[in-house]
């Protein structure tokens, strides 16, 4: 069973940092490109990034480029993203999702398995 | 970026009747390897967003089969055949061909 769990939540003040963990199970992590999605308090869903199975190609939403990195640990499993420059606007639930069209098998989509999300809020 | 606007925002359904959602792009999408990277997600209060629909018209795992999706270029839809209490939530469109891979604002489907 695919299983995402985020975790590293929490509160923290403008211009604060915090970085965000997925652990994953259930699939061959290494072999899977993987993003994070945020969604703001009673808002809709927001891309922030994605990063491939080797790390060699890594993306960002416009509206955290230069403050957020994404990387990833493949011997251990796990999803990282780390959040600098912290603003309010940062404030959301933030998902770890795998983001794979072409697996072995066949069989994997973007956005095919979701954690449960962890809540990050921004505030003085 | 890649607009996805639903229609409509909210729909009021009565149990055992269809419900639809309309996806309009503001451009189409076609990855390189010929496929279109259209999603429909269902998120209930409180969880996390879970795949419906990939690719256009693909139930994903489990999904139930009153669940339908169609289109082609930029128009597409997901039909539910008939609603069940368990269907209410919001539903999402999602283009995931082109970075920065972009969500419709979300259509809430309530029991009347």
């Amino acid at each position: 069973e695919v299983q995402l769990v985020e975790s590293g939540g929490g509160l923290v003040k403008p211009g604060g940092s915090l970085r965000l963990s997925c652990v994953a199970s259930g699939f061959t992590f290494s072999s899977y490109a993987m993003m994070w999605v945020r969604q703001a308090p009673g808002k809709g869903l927001e891309w922030v990034s994605a990063i491939s199975s080797s790390s060699g190609h890594i993306l960002y939403a416009d509206s955290v480029k230069g403050r957020f990195t994404i990387s990833r640990d493949n011997a251990k499993n796990s999803l990282y993203l780390q959040m600098n420059s912290l603003r309010d606007e940062d404030t959301a639930v933030y998902y770890c999702a795998r983001d794979e069209r072409h697996c072995s098998g066949g069989g994997c989509y973007p956005g095919d398995y979701w954690g449960q999300g962890t809540l990050v809020t921004v505030s003085s | 970026d890649i607009v996805m606007t639903q229609t409509p925002l909210s729909s009021p359904v009565t149990l055992g009747q269809p419900a639809s959602i309309s996806c309009r792009s503001s451009q189409s999408f076609v990855y390189s390897d010929g496929n279109t990277y259209l999603n429909w997600l269902h998120q209930r209060p409180g969880q996390p967003p879970r795949l419906l629909i990939y690719k256009v018209s693909n139930r994903f795992s489990g999904v139930p089969d009153r669940f339908s999706g169609s289109g082609a270029g930029t128009d597409f839809t997901l039909k539910i055949s008939r609603v069940e209490a368990e269907d209410v939530g919001v539903y999402y469109c999602m283009q995931a061909t082109q970075f920065p891979y972009t969500f419709g604002q979300g259509t809430k489907l309530e029991i009347k």
